[in-house]
């Protein structure tokens, strides 16, 4: 089993969506949880972190947290084409190795 | 704030030659550099650990002979593929935790090897 599960997609929604992506994770000593956004040929951008169970906004995007389901998820409101992406999400223990452990990704095209 | 560049951003070479790809902090200092390795529409694989001043730590599998990485500034770190080959095709991708503040990786935009 991979430390980090995340749905592959491909996901397609029409432009104005609320977009709902998913990582569960089986490590509980996971305390620091990110999401990176990558678009095709090029690095990873961060787009939210969080080290707390709860909601976190930024904008258009809200990152969640439940640690006692081991589950995260990024909402991105109001989809714009231009978010048409791939997300991956990451993680990694607060103290000592700082290492990121990433989930598969998941590819999002949002159809305007 | 917090830009990593990587240079170059696309190389092509032939089988048996080396390559080096260099990963710089250009705003903030990095103690810590990491080395990852991305196939199509594939997740990021960490390859190593690179630390300012000393020997990168290596994943398992990674052959440290094979992928040579040196840190030898607090905004440079190098890796070099040695005796490339075909199978070494793929997207390299730096990332730099800014000294002090060891809790986020910037990306560098990546770098794409083909190897002939």
């Amino acid at each position: 089993q991979k430390e980090v599960e995340q749905d592959p997609g491909p996901l397609s929604v029409p432009e104005g969506a609320i977009v709902s992506l998913n990582c569960t994770y089986s490590n509980s000593a996971f305390q620091y949880f990110m999401w990176y956004r990558q678009y095709s040929r090029k690095g990873p951008e961060l787009l939210m972190y969080t080290y707390s169970s709860g909601n976190k906004e930024d904008g258009r995007f809200t990152a969640q947290v439940d640690k006692s389901s081991k589950y995260i998820s990024l909402f991105i409101r109001d989809s714009q084409p231009s978010d048409s992406a791939t997300y991956l999400c990451a993680m990694r223990v607060l103290l000592g190795a700082q290492k990121l452990v990433f989930g598969q990704g998941t590819r999002l095209t949002i159809n305007p | 704030g917090a830009v990593v560049s990587q240079h170059p951003s696309w190389v092509i070479c032939k089988s048996g030659t080396s390559v080096k790809i260099e990963c710089r902090s250009l705003d903030f200092q990095a103690t810590t550099m990491f080395w990852y390795r991305q196939f199509p529409k594939q997740s990021l694989m960490l390859m190593a650990t690179s630390n300012e001043g000393s020997k990168a730590t290596y994943e398992q599998g990674v052959e440290k002979d094979k992928f040579l990485i040196n840190h030898a500034s607090l905004t440079l770190s190098t890796l070099t593929v040695t005796s490339a080959h075909p199978e070494d095709s793929s997207f390299y991708i730096c990332s730099a935790i800014p000294s002090g503040f060891g809790e986020t990786q910037y990306f560098g935009p990546g770098t794409r090897l083909l190897v002939l």
